[in-house]
């Protein structure tokens, strides 16, 4: 099976950095996808890594290293805005299986 | 992306019940996946909608209890059938596609009582 563990909460301050973990236990997967939720809607998909790396969208950048089977979400220059909750995902085998969440409180 | 539309977006139905969640996409999909979410938690994948066949479902969810029907590329529905108040969650319809991508419909979410 697949298991996905994130740190369930993060706190930082307005046009701070932050990076958001994931680690994994899977027997091989496609990439590894993050979400965005905010509270009351549904989840907006911010990124996919297919590669080891980094993949730059904007504010948000994410990493995957296969080898340490971890990947993290980094964003930049935070917003209010980005409160929100937080999901890594393991594409595999045309399915996708969601980490445990992190949700990020951004203060001002 | 896709525009996903789900009926109907929230309902309280009394135990026992069966409640028929619709699931509609702008575009033909080949992927479409059905997940709960409890409020607070992640996503727990249900079933894999497939098109012309049976779903695929996720170890502890049963055909008998989540029933699915996918007649075509941009239409699917989940039944919730027997319910019991532990029913009670938020329901999400998605599409994926081979690039990695998920797009997701609005949700239903559902009282038990």
């Amino acid at each position: 099976g697949q298991s996905l563990e994130q740190p369930s909460e993060v706190t930082a301050v307005e046009g701070a950095i932050v990076q958001i973990n994931c680690t994994y236990q899977t027997s091989g997967f496609y990439g590894l996808s993050w979400y965005q939720q905010h509270d009351g809607g549904a989840p907006t998909f911010l990124s996919y890594n297919a590669l080891d790396g980094l993949e730059e969208t904007g504010r948000f950048s994410s990493f995957l290293s296969r080898s340490d089977s971890y990947g993290y979400l980094l964003l930049q220059e935070l917003q209010m805005k980005d409160s929100a909750s937080y999901f890594c995902a393991i594409y595999n085998f045309n399915k996708f299986y969601f980490g445990s969440g992190t949700k990020l409180n951004v203060k001002p | 992306s896709a525009v996903i539309s789900q009926k109907p977006s929230r309902d309280i139905c009394q135990r026992g019940t069966s409640l028929t969640i619709q699931c509609q996409v702008d575009s033909q999909v080949t992927m479409m996946f059905w997940y709960r979410q409890q409020p607070g938690q992640s996503l727990t994948l249900i079933a894999t909608a497939n098109q012309g066949s049976e779903a695929t479902y996720e170890s502890g969810f049963v055909i008998d209890k989540f029933p699915i029907s996918r007649p075509n590329l941009t239409f699917s529905t989940l039944t919730v059938s027997n319910m019991s108040p532990e029913d009670s969650s938020i329901y999400l319809c998605s599409v994926g596609d081979p690039r990695g991508e998920q797009f997701f419909g609005p949700g239903t979410r559902l009282t038990v009582l």
